[in-house]
């Protein structure tokens, strides 16, 4: 099975830290995924990697910055965090564009006080 | 662009009742289409997919059949358990962008 792991699944941090998210996937997927996911408002695509070293912005990536230099390996980061990205960060990973479902990491509860 | 509309709950249930949560979309081309499943304090598991027209998907006794001619992909369970409370998300992957749109989710509530 496909196992997506994610660093932290409750993280606290204040406005103004910098704060790095992981992600890391054990079935040597291409695509790799960050998502928000806020009541209400669903979840939404903040940046994908279709490759290593390859990012794409999604929806929302504003105040958002990624990193992955490994394949099996995807970093979100938040230069200046603010509250207002308080929020659940949902990682996936998909075998390759078209190729069906993405496997979904069970995600970390940040707050920013 | 592509979109997704699911009906929005909460929805409550008596176990054993019947469930429908209604989804459409709109997409260029033949989208695949997926029902995720995301439990209490857990992340999304895929329930079950359909990539083409007709294609009925199937798993834990939920069913969702890929209908062209309304856009739709409605989720079925002819008796649900306390054990199936969790929010539901219908999503389609229109195959040109790599991404998956999701709908806004659907809480369902099963009371014993």
């Amino acid at each position: 099975d496909v196992k997506v792991t994610q660093s932290s699944r409750y993280l606290v941090k204040r406005t103004g830290e910098k704060v790095f998210l992981e992600c890391v996937q054990d079935m040597d997927h291409e695509n790799m995924f960050w998502y928000r996911q806020d009541p209400g408002l669903g979840l939404r695509l903040i940046y994908f990697s279709y490759d290593v070293k390859m990012k794409e912005k999604g929806d929302i990536p504003e105040g958002y910055s990624v990193s992955r230099e490994k394949k099996e390996r995807f970093s979100l980061i938040l230069e200046s965090a603010s509250t207002s990205q308080t929020s659940m960060y949902l990682c996936a990973s998909r075998l390759a564009d078209g190729e069906g479902e993405q496997f979904f990491g069970p995600g970390t509860r940040l707050t920013v006080l | 662009g592509d979109s997704v509309t699911q009906m929005e709950g909460p929805v409550t249930l008596s176990e054993e009742a019947f469930l429908t949560i209604n989804c459409t979309y709109t997409a260029t081309g033949y989208p695949s289409l997926f029902w995720y499943v995301q439990y209490p304090g857990e992340g999304l598991q895929l329930l079950l997919k359909a990539t083409k027209a007709d294609d009925k998907g199937s798993n834990k006794g939920f069913e969702a059949t890929y209908r062209k001619e309304t856009t739709s992909f409605h989720l079925e369970k002819g008796s649900v358990q306390v054990s199936d409370s969790a929010v539901y998300f219908c999503a389609l992957d229109g195959g040109s962008n790599y991404k998956l749109t999701f709908g806004k989710g659907t809480l369902l509530t099963v009371n014993p």
